[in-house]
């Protein structure tokens, strides 16, 4: 079943760290470069970074840049996404994505004090 | 960045009778590969988004038949031939010649 699962949400104060993590199956995860895609409460789909198959190439929308690091693993199956020096305008539904694959259920990253 | 730019925002149509959604990016989203990256979501009230339409008129497994794309280069449109109640929801256009994918600004569909 192809399948991709967030975790690792949760409520984080400003400033404060937290990594978020994605487990793909049922398709060759190691083949395709991989997504992260987030969500403020009430607004519209906004992307935040991109990763290719073999991790050797990054990128990332300006409003995260120097603070967001993506990565994966292959291995596992796995794409992360880690948060340093979160903001308030971080909170969001956080969804990794494959334009061809079922999004999951996503994770929730509220920051606030 | 790639601008999408969809209309009109918000969208109430009755049961049965057809809607359209247009999707305009500022750049052509035409790949050297002879394929044009644009995609069409649909997000249902409570759920996460869900692809409907792949490079501009190809279905995705399992939507039904009443959804149908099309367009080319810059200009595009999602259409329902009969809308139904369960296509309420957002729809958002997404440009993915880019890996920095970029998205239309959501059209709300509501039923009369």
């Amino acid at each position: 079943q192809v399948q991709l699962v967030e975790s690792g949400g949760g409520v984080v104060q400003p400033g404060r760290s937290l990594r978020l993590s994605c487990a793909a199956s049922g398709f060759t995860f190691s083949s395709y470069g991989m997504h992260w895609v987030r969500q403020a409460p009430g607004k519209g789909l906004e992307w935040v970074a991109v990763i290719s198959y073999d991790g050797s190439n990054k990128y990332y929308a300006d409003s995260v840049k120097g603070r967001f690091t993506i990565s994966r693993d292959n291995s596992k199956n796995t794409l992360y996404l880690q948060m340093n020096s979160l903001r308030a305008e971080d909170t969001a539904v956080y969804y990794c994505a494959k334009t061809t694959v079922p999004w999951g259920q996503g994770t929730l990253v509220t920051v606030s004090s | 960045d790639i601008v999408m730019t969809q209309t009109p925002l918000s969208l109430s149509v009755t049961p049965g009778q057809p809607a359209s959604i247009s999707c305009k990016s500022s750049q052509s989203l035409l790949h050297s590969d002879g394929k044009t990256y644009l995609y069409w979501y649909l997000q249902k009230p409570g759920q996460s988004p869900q692809l409907l339409i792949y490079e501009v008129s190809s279905r995705f497994s399992g939507v039904p038949d009443r959804f149908s794309g099309s367009g080319s280069g810059t200009d595009f449109t999602l259409k329902i031939s009969r809308v139904e109640a369960e296509d309420v929801g957002v729809y958002y256009c997404m440009q993915g010649i880019h890996l920095t994918w970029t998205f239309g600004q959501g059209t709300k569909v509501e039923i009369k």
